[in-house]
C-alpha cells in the first residue's frame, strides 16, 4: 500500500525568507503523481505544485518549487520569499497513475508560521 | 466555473443519530470523491463515484454511504453516529486535470 510521511508538524520562517517543507512517500509504482496542497483556516484544499513521476524535471510555480527525488522517493516543497498569506497547513498528497479511482493519499501535514 | 458547495458547513449531531452531507460537483466534473479528516490528521479518502456509481472505497465501514446524481452532485450519508466520527468532512470533484475541493463540513458527534 501507498504511503506519504511527512516528518514536520509544524515549521516557521521568517518573512522574504526561504523555507522548505519535506515529504517521502513508498510506493512499489512507477508512474504516479504528487501534489502539495494548501489549506488554510478556510479549510478549502488549495493545489499549490503538481509533479508527475515520468518528468525528471521539477514543478515550479511562481515561488513555490519541489525538489523530486524519485529514486529516494522524496518529494519537498520550497517556498522562496514567504508572505505572511503563505501561513497554513500544507499536505502533500499521491496518487496512481490510472486506476479506477482518483484517490488521493495525504500525509499528516506541516503547520507552517509566517514571522514579520 | 462554479467551485464546489457543501452544506451544511456546520452541524452537530447525538451519538447514534444518522447525518447526511451535500456537495456541488464543479462544472464539467464528473467525478466526486469525499475525505474524511479528524483533528491534526491528513485527510483519509472515504468513496468516489464516477457518473452515479461507486467505483473506490476506503477503510470505512458500510454505515458511510452516498449517492451521485445525474447533475454528479453528491451526499454521503452516516449512519449511527460514533464519537470519533467528528471530523471535517472534504468533498472534491475531479476530471483527469485535477481536483476542485469544497470548504468541508464540520461534523460534531457528542
Amino acid at each position: 500500500a501507498q504511503t506519504v510521511t511527512q516528518s514536520q508538524p509544524e515549521m516557521s520562517v521568517q518573512e522574504a525568507e526561504t523555507v522548505t517543507l519535506s515529504c517521502t512517500y513508498d510506493t512499489s509504482e512507477s508512474d504516479y503523481y504528487l501534489f502539495w496542497y494548501k489549506q488554510p483556516p478556510s479549510r478549502q484544499m488549495i493545489l499549490v505544485i503538481r509533479q508527475e513521476a515520468y518528468k525528471q524535471q521539477n514543478a515550479t510555480e511562481n515561488r513555490f518549487s519541489v525538489n523530486f527525488q524519485k529514486a529516494a522517493k522524496s518529494f519537498s516543497l520550497k517556498i522562496s520569499d514567504s508572505q505572511l498569506g503563505d501561513a497554513a497547513m500544507y499536505f502533500c498528497a499521491y496518487r496512481a497513475y490510472g486506476g479506477a479511482t482518483n484517490k488521493l493519499i495525504f500525509g499528516t501535514g506541516t503547520l507552517l508560521a509566517v514571522q514579520p | 466555473e462554479t467551485g464546489v458547495t457543501q452544506s451544511p458547513t456546520h452541524l452537530i449531531k447525538t451519538r447514534g443519530q444518522q447525518v447526511t452531507l451535500r456537495c456541488s460537483s464543479q462544472s464539467g466534473h464528473n467525478t466526486v470523491s469525499w475525505y474524511q479528516q479528524a483533528l491534526g490528521q491528513g485527510p483519509q479518502f472515504i468513496f468516489q463515484y464516477y457518473r452515479e456509481e461507486e467505483n473506490g472505497r476506503g477503510n470505512f465501514p458500510p454505515r458511510f454511504s452516498g449517492l451521485q446524481f445525474p447533475n454528479y452532485s453528491s451526499e454521503l450519508n452516516v449512519n449511527a453516529l460514533e464519537l470519533d466520527d467528528s471530523a471535517l468532512y472534504l468533498c472534491a470533484s475531479s476530471d483527469f486535470y485535477g481536483y476542485t475541493f469544497g470548504s468541508g463540513t464540520r461534523l460534531t458527534v457528542v
